[in-house]
């Protein structure tokens, strides 16, 4: 079945650029149903959706933090990555890279990967 | 940005309740709503789409209803593994939001 692996430092410091990469397998980034996104969840909080790349290379971010993320695929790879700019002590959280599946009724975030916690300490 | 707001935030019950938890959207949303479960240090897992279709694999006494602005999830008899928080999700409108989270603890 189709797994998750997000990956990337632990640790960034104030003002730098956070950079993580989920990696696909048992499946293809390349399916034409599917969009592979990132969410995150400060400690003890809840989930904020981040954004979304389809394979084509089409991304779409959450306004919210749309001036300092990049969402891009790599269909060779199997991968998408995340690159989050200007990190404060608010960008500390779990970051999921998780499928979102549309098709027919669902529209639902269907598979997740396990999470990685970045501390952005200096 | 479409809100999302859950009742209540922590509930406690014992095994074989009945529980329901609520969902509200800010704005109408149709019967695009999801539900996931989270356990301690997991990720979110999908237990109904679409309002109330059961995700493949899901317990049926996990059941979701609701359309509009107003949702329900309900477990029909509480088991030990289902203590967990909740959240509810809409892919209706970008950006897409989810609810604080409802923790469901055992009484």
């Amino acid at each position: 079945q189709v797994q998750l692996q997000e990956s990337g430092p632990g640790l960034v410091k104030p003002s730098e650029t956070l950079s993580l990469t989920c990696t696909v397998s048992g499946g293809s980034v390349s399916s034409g149903s599917h969009y592979w996104s990132w969410i995150r969840q400060p400690p003890g909080k809840g989930l904020e959706f981040i954004g979304h790349i389809y394979y084509s290379g089409s991304s779409k971010y959450n306004p919210a933090l749309k001036s300092r993320v990049t969402i891009s695929v790599d269909t060779s790879k199997n991968q998408l990555s995340l690159k989050l700019t200007a990190v404060t002590a608010a960008d500390t959280a779990v970051y999921y890279c998780a499928r979102r599946t549309v098709a027919g009724i669902i529209d639902a975030f269907d598979i997740w990967g396990q999470g990685t916690m970045v501390t952005v300490s200096s | 940005d479409i809100q999302m707001t859950q009742s209540p935030s922590s509930l406690s019950a014992s095994v074989g309740d009945r529980v329901t938890i609520t969902c509200r959207a800010s704005q109408g949303i149709s019967n695009w709503l999801a539900w996931y479960q989270q356990k301690p240090g997991r990720a979110p897992k999908l237990l109904i789409y679409a309002a109330s279709s059961l995700q493949s694999g899901v317990p049926s006494r996990f059941s979701g209803s609701g359309s509009g602005t107003d949702f329900t999830l309900t477990i029909s008899s509480l088991q030990p593994e289902d203590f967990a928080t909740y959240y509810c999700q809409q892919p209706n409108s970008f950006p897409y939001t989810f609810g604080q989270g409802t923790k469901l603890e055992i009484k």
